[in-house]
């Protein structure tokens, strides 16, 4: 079972454009993290925030994070064709000690040159 | 330097056929899990490896799905009697932290298709 779901399911922009793509989760959770995943580097660990924070920067991403509406947001600032890939959120499946995580299906995101 | 390293890349296998498939974390790595992604779909977990002892294998489909980690380092994926639905691919990934609440790094996968 999935516990995120992002949404959009696609996205196609232009370069220099911004993305913002959501994900939404079910159950409390103590942290969230992001992961891309081309073709050329196989999935990477984006940016990870914790349940008590409300948003992070690292580079041109930006995550927040609404415990309330258990939602979260990742935006890329001024894309670029590089940025062409799948984007998943994970969460662990519960707010205690977790040894899984579980995906969403991904937003597939296009940057047009 | 060296991240995950998974082998083999590709497997074409025979209904009905055993398979082995391989990962190697990064050194001193203390976590190793396993994912299963089908085609379109966000990776599922399999299993889970503290060092050496797989802590939560509940994610496994069936008996036929066997891992192992012996000596907290490498760990092997089995599947026994191969049917087309284990057709997918194979993710490892370690983390340097104990369990799944921190970053972790994922090797390249091995694509398994079963004829």
């Amino acid at each position: 079972s999935q516990q995120g779901e992002e949404d959009p399911q696609a996205l196609s922009i232009q370069e220099g454009e911004n993305a913002t793509m959501n994900c939404s989760y079910k159950t409390s959770i103590n942290n969230l993290q992001w992961y891309r995943q081309n073709s050329g580097r196989g999935l990477v660990h984006l940016i990870l925030i914790r349940s008590n924070e409300r948003e992070k920067h690292s580079g041109r991403l930006r995550v927040t994070l609404d415990t309330s509406k258990k939602s979260s947001s990742l935006l890329i600032t001024a894309s670029r064709a590089a940025d062409t890939a799948s984007y998943f959120c994970a969460t662990p499946p519960r707010a205690g000690a977790n040894s899984k995580l579980t995906f969403g299906k991904g937003i597939t995101l296009s940057v047009r040159p | 330097g060296a991240g995950v390293s998974q082998s083999p890349r590709y497997k074409v296998a025979k209904r009905g056929q055993d398979v082995a498939l391989r990962c190697d974390p990064i050194s001193g790595h203390v976590s190793l899990f396993w994912y299963q992604q089908a085609l379109g779909q966000g990776p599922e977990f399999l299993t889970y490896f503290q060092n050496e002892a797989q802590l939560d294998k509940s994610g496994l489909p069936s008996d036929r799905f066997f891992a192992e980690r012996p000596e907290g380092s490498v760990s092997t994926l089995k599947i026994q009697r191969t049917q087309q639905e284990d057709s997918a691919v194979y993710l490892c990934a370690s983390s340097q932290r104990r369990l799944a609440d921190y970053e972790q790094y994922f090797g390249p996968g091995t694509r398994l298709t079963v004829t």
